[in-house]
């Protein structure tokens, strides 16, 4: 158990719809990443809160849009959804240290699956 | 562009003997390197890591090996188990960019 637990586990919807996948970090880390893995795909970095305020971004859609609240929990929302978002959606957390070391721990994963 | 690549998808090992992964990249501003196992419906568990001012670092069974003019990262595993059987995933970072760039994976199974 990495400490990170996401919220739900699976989300079945329609095209067009719109949902929020749910995270909460480790106790003490204050950096949360979103990750998305489609099917025979790697992970590709989504973006990434530290400590409420967005720090970076990689190549999330303008559909897509995160926030991490005062608690430190992050929720990661899907808007418009096309059959193409199906995916696992990993949130990963990290104490976020500058310099070396910064290892990063994941949740279990939400599996998003639009019919 | 795939900074990070793992060009085997699969690798089959007998019990007992050693797994070796490999993986390569192209960003010479990547300096820590990790390696993940995931297995299927989980998310990736973190198995061991190195930073770019060492060549090697060693937990249990797990020691990755890291050439820097090479561009290039080991991962072994000795001796191999049944429970090693999973997809394991390299990745890294570079300094000021926290964000994880991972390679594709390669699915390792052990056979008895």
């Amino acid at each position: 158990d990495s400490g990170v637990t996401q919220t739900p586990k699976h989300l079945i919807t329609a095209t067009g719809q719109r949902v929020t996948l749910r995270c909460s970090p480790r106790s003490g880390d204050l950096s949360v990443y979103w990750y998305q893995q489609s099917l025979d795909q790697g992970l590709q970095f989504l973006i990434q809160y530290y400590n409420g305020e967005e720090r970076a971004k990689g190549n999330i859609l303008e559909r897509f849009s995160a926030q991490q609240f005062p608690d430190l929990h992050s929720e990661l929302n899907l808007s418009s959804l096309e059959l193409g978002d199906s995916a696992l959606y990993f949130c990963a957390s990290s104490v976020a240290l500058a310099g070396f070391g910064d290892t990063q721990y994941f949740g279990p994963g939400t599996r998003l699956t639009v019919l | 562009d795939q900074q990070v690549k793992q060009n085997s998808p699969s690798l089959s090992v007998q019990e007992g003997r050693i797994s070796i992964l490999n993986c390569d990249y192209t960003n010479s501003m990547f300096d820590y390197f990790l390696w993940y196992k995931k297995y299927p419906a989980e998310g990736p568990t973190f198995l061991i890591s190195i930073s770019s001012i060492k060549d090697k670092n060693e937990d249990g069974r797990f020691t990755v090996f890291l050439n820097k003019s090479a561009k290039h990262l080991s991962l072994h595993i000795v001796p191999s188990q049944p429970g090693d059987s999973a997809v394991y995933f390299c990745a890294a970072s570079a300094r000021g960019a926290q964000k994880l760039v991972f390679g594709q994976g390669t699915r390792l199974t052990i056979n008895p």
